[in-house]
């Protein structure tokens, strides 16, 4: 199963808008509703912050949300803080019961 | 509060074995499928393995199937990754997670376990 595609970086300055792209396949991200992202801060575990597309886990921001058109998902993430730079990834089933996340990206906050 | 500890972590060498473990504190641990995600130093996030709440049913990434088993003992709420024939391409760090949604890692983590194979 091939990673999902991601842009490498993505920058934006405090209280802007940012979105980040997620490609896959009709086997993964076009094929079915779940699809995660992932905050991950240099040197800790991964916390999850959008799953099933467009949900948000409590505790999570509303300035975080996702989208789904055919094949790419996206995160957007909107009134930028510097808190918010960190690696972001996303995550779809792949059929055939099996899981594949996307390459990463590295959120820059000008 | 959810807790999720990895331990087992450590120098293993090709060909060998390590067995990762996770204890589970702060929710109903049977109710949940569980997964394992690793991180090669410097890349990105791997799927390795998820296994449904009563442990009956398992999945695997191509790459480990065969080589690593999951499993989980529901009266010691804890979550466990046999690892044989190891290779040097499974040094990484392995996190544990809790699945909200369909076999997707979820909502609570582990702070990761180092295993590393070499010579």
């Amino acid at each position: 199963q091939s990673a999902l595609t991601q842009p490498r970086s993505v920058s934006g300055s405090p209280g802007q808008s940012v979105t980040i792209s997620c490609t896959g396949t009709s086997s993964d991200v076009a094929g079915y509703n779940y699809v995660s992202w992932y905050q991950q801060h240099p040197g800790k575990a991964p916390k999850l912050m959008i799953f099933d597309v467009s949900k948000r886990p409590s505790g999570v921001p509303d300035r975080f949300s996702g989208s789904k058109s055919g094949n790419t998902a996206s995160l957007t993430i909107s009134g930028l803080q510097a808190e918010d730079e960190a690696d972001y990834y996303c995550c779809s089933y792949a059929g055939s019961d099996s899981v594949v996340f996307g390459g990463g990206t590295k959120l820059t906050v000008l | 509060e959810v807790q999720l500890l990895e331990s087992g972590g450590g120098l293993a060498q090709p060909g060998g074995s390590l067995r990762l473990s996770c204890a589970a504190s702060g929710f109903t641990f049977s109710n949940y499928a569980m997964s394992w995600v690793r991180q090669a130093p410097g890349k990105g996030l791997d799927w390795v393995s998820t296994i449904s709440g009563s442990g009956g049913t398992t999945y695997y990434a191509d790459s480990v199937k065969g080589r690593f088993t999951i499993s989980r003992d529901n009266f010691q709420n804890t979550l466990s990754l046999q690892m044989n024939s190891l290779r040097t391409e499974d040094t990484a760090v392995y996190y544990c997670a809790k699945v909200i949604s369909m076999i997707l890692p979820g909502d609570y983590w582990g702070q990761g376990a180092l295993v590393t194979v070499s010579s």
